[in-house]
């Protein structure tokens, strides 16, 4: 079991938006900022939004993250075929001393 | 451009100890406030983090795997390198470093970019 909880599953129509929820604890996301991956199997995972809501140089403007309390959410927009992949949200843990996943959201573009 | 590489065998049988080295480029283990973590991932499972190594040699493991785990690094070579102790099959998996990353607003940082990794598999 996965110490941050997300939907094992979403899915979407080209163009929609789609929501990825990310819930967890006040050791967790309560006192420390969430990340986001997207992850094709058999490829490395590449950091969507870092810091909650920050986007590295590169990544599309497409995808927005936010947090309150202890749940995160990362919105993408105008969603395409190309974003079909698993979605990892991370924090660290003041309890474990390191950063802990979700269990993953895999996302379908119907 | 940074980059990281894994590199360690694709199959171990139980008991033995598993050595795995991550080799990076673009930048240096030395500059203070870098880190190098190493996280996991089973076949169909998810990503479950595992160390992290500082440029100033302190390191953090994860309790749950009990002790098992050394971290060393060699600044000169750009390397880290991961020793896992006693495996077992439920250490099958897609083992991965990364660069920790942060900023002054988040000093814990977070993991970016990451190796493409390495498959590990543990079976008698």
């Amino acid at each position: 079991q996965s110490v941050l909880t997300q939907p094992p599953s979403a899915s979407g129509t080209p163009g929609q938006r789609v929501t990825i929820s990310c819930s967890g604890g006040s050791s967790n996301i309560g006192s420390n900022t969430v990340h986001w991956y997207h992850h094709v199997p058999g490829t490395a995972p590449k950091l969507l939004i870092y810091s909650n809501n920050q986007r590295p140089s590169g990544a599309p403007g497409r995808f927005s993250g936010s947090k309150s309390g202890t749940s995160a959410s990362l919105v993408i927009r105008g969603l395409q075929s190309g974003d079909e992949a698993d979605y990892y949200c991370a924090a660290w843990d003041d309890n474990l001393n390191g950063w802990v996943f979700g269990g993953g959201t895999k996302l379908t573009v119907l | 451009q940074i980059t990281l590489k894994e590199a360690g065998p694709t199959l171990l049988k139980p008991t033995q100890t598993l050595t795995l080295t991550c080799t990076f480029s673009g930048f240096s283990l030395s500059t203070s406030g870098m880190g190098v973590g190493w996280i996991r991932q089973p076949p169909g499972k998810s990503l479950e983090w595992l160390a992290v190594i500082y440029w100033d040699d302190n390191k953090q493991y994860s309790p749950s795997l009990n002790n098992r785990l050394t971290l060393t690094k060699d600044t000169s070579k750009n390397q880290v390198v991961l020793k896992i102790t006693n495996v077992d099959p439920v250490d099958t998996a897609t083992y991965y470093c990364a660069l920790r990353r942060n900023s002054g607003n988040d000093w814990r940082g977070w993991l970016d970019p990451w190796g493409q990794g390495t498959l590990v598999t543990v079976s008698s």
